[in-house]
């Protein structure tokens, strides 16, 4: 009973080729967010939205899109695929608390370009 | 640039014994602090938050926060093998509804039996 489910959870894609990672949450948090993990780089975040109609980047955006279908919903492109973007990917969400506002994270989907 | 600063170990230490595990930030108005583990290949997971000064126990684990020093620190008392993981660090940093939080590297922790 996953809260926050990626799709798939890996993939081996060549060098310009479109690959779109799915994302989905059952914890009705309004919050999600894209990041990409490398050895020793700890997270990067790559976009962010607060709301179905409120997208923002992050550190890293470029080469990467996102579209959020839905509340539960949010998926990240990559529009021509190239080896440096060869990562640990993970969704995570959280709440619109005042206090805590903990992201929960998805079980991540390793690509690997080739 | 906001940051958030951890060793990035690794740290060794043997079964049984306290490991401690550092945090600093640059972003004095933050608010929020939380540790999260993340064993080899998985997500990260939420250990603990804390978001006054003093310190917070969970069990084995308690969090310290000293915001006149900008430092959050972990405790890890009677560590186990299952402890070895990284940590992650994150704070909470901007105000209002316009917050993200914003990740340390990480801290390499390994409990030899």
């Amino acid at each position: 009973d996953a809260d926050v489910t990626q799709t798939p959870r890996n993939r081996i894609t060549k060098t310009g080729k479109r690959i779109m990672l799915e994302c989905s949450q059952t914890k009705g948090h309004d919050r999600m967010y894209w990041y990409r993990q490398d050895p020793g780089l700890g997270l990067q975040l790559i976009y962010y939205s607060f709301d179905v109609k409120d997208i923002n980047k992050g550190e890293i955006s470029d080469g990467y899109s996102v579209s959020r279908q839905a509340q539960a919903k949010f998926s990240l492109s990559l529009e021509s695929a190239i080896p440096n973007q060869t990562a640990l990917y993970f969704c995570a969400t959280s709440g619109t608390g005042v206090v805590n506002n903990e992201q929960f994270f998805g079980p991540g989907t390793r690509l690997t370009v080739l | 640039q906001k940051e958030v600063e951890q060793n990035s170990g690794p740290l060794s230490v043997p079964e049984g014994a306290i490991a401690s595990l550092n945090c600093t930030y640059s972003d004095r108005g933050s608010q929020s602090f939380f540790w999260y583990r993340q064993y080899s290949g998985k997500s990260p997971e939420l250990i603990m938050f804390i978001y006054s000064n003093g310190d917070k126990e969970d069990g084995r684990f308690t969090a310290q926060l000293n915001k006149a020093s900008q430092y959050v620190s972990l405790l890890i008392r009677d560590s186990q093998p299952s402890d070895s993981a990284t940590y992650l660090c994150a704070v909470k940093m901007g105000g209002g509804s316009n917050y993200k939080l914003t990740f340390g590297k990480g801290t390499l922790l390994t409990v030899n039996p």
